[in-house]
């Protein structure tokens, strides 16, 4: 499966701390994405990052690329009770593929 | 801020029963997609479409589904004879370009709850 594995899980944090969550995958990708999605609604999309870019930012969001070893890692600064959601993140190979996702909790 | 919609929101139906789940996505995307979500828990890829046929599908997209755009705008899933294993959120989604041409981005649509009781 060209899934991504998101890490961890669950992550729950008090408003302003931050918010890392991790994936790693499997093969060789063009493009890395993360999606949001919130509690019964369809998915969201935050940030795309190339193959061939280490770091990207957008707003409080930071995400990291490592291709040596398939993984991502996905930065909330600040974080705030509307981040609340869970957080995927999506390989394109053959097709679009998602991974489980990580349920993130924002305590006020 | 274009959208694509799916229709109905949710849906009870029978096991062995026929359903079918509607969606409008973005004018001018190219590639259409359905993804399944059951119960809160990953999103699994069913099938790709682009050109008027099934570029990719996954192993769960067997005979009991089908696909169809009848007409320019709406792109539906058909499930033929539903089982309880069926329930599930379906999301349509659509995108410019497919996954092998470029930094494509999915626009999906909020889903279609289907319970088969």
């Amino acid at each position: 499966s060209q899934q991504g594995e998101e890490d961890p899980q669950a992550l729950s944090i008090q408003e302003g701390e931050n918010a890392t969550m991790n994936c790693s995958y499997k093969t060789s990708i063009n493009n890395l994405q993360w999606y949001r999605q919130n509690s019964g609604r369809g998915l969201v999309h935050l940030i795309l990052i190339r193959s061939n870019e280490r770091e990207k930012h957008s707003g409080r969001l930071r995400v990291t690329l490592d291709t040596s070893k398939k993984s991502s890692s996905l930065l909330i600064t600040a974080s705030r009770a509307a981040d609340t959601a869970s957080y995927f993140c999506a390989t394109d190979v053959d097709q679009f593929y998602f991974g489980t996702g990580t349920s993130l909790t924002v305590i006020p | 801020e274009p959208e694509v919609t799916q229709t109905p929101s949710h849906q009870v139906t029978q096991m062995g029963q026929e359903v079918i789940l509607r969606c409008v996505p973005i004018s001018n995307h190219l590639y259409f997609y359905w993804y399944r979500q059951i119960l809160g828990q990953k999103v699994e890829f069913l099938v790709s479409f682009y050109n008027n046929e099934i570029s990719e599908k996954s192993e769960i997209f067997d005979d009991q589904f089908s696909v169809e755009r009848p007409d320019g705008s709406n792109f539906t899933l058909k499930i033929r004879s539903t089982k309880l294993e069926d329930s599930a959120m379906y999301f349509c989604a659509s995108s410019k370009g497919g996954p092998r041409s470029g930094a494509n981005v999915l626009t999906f649509g909020a889903g279609s709850r289907l319970t088969v009781l």
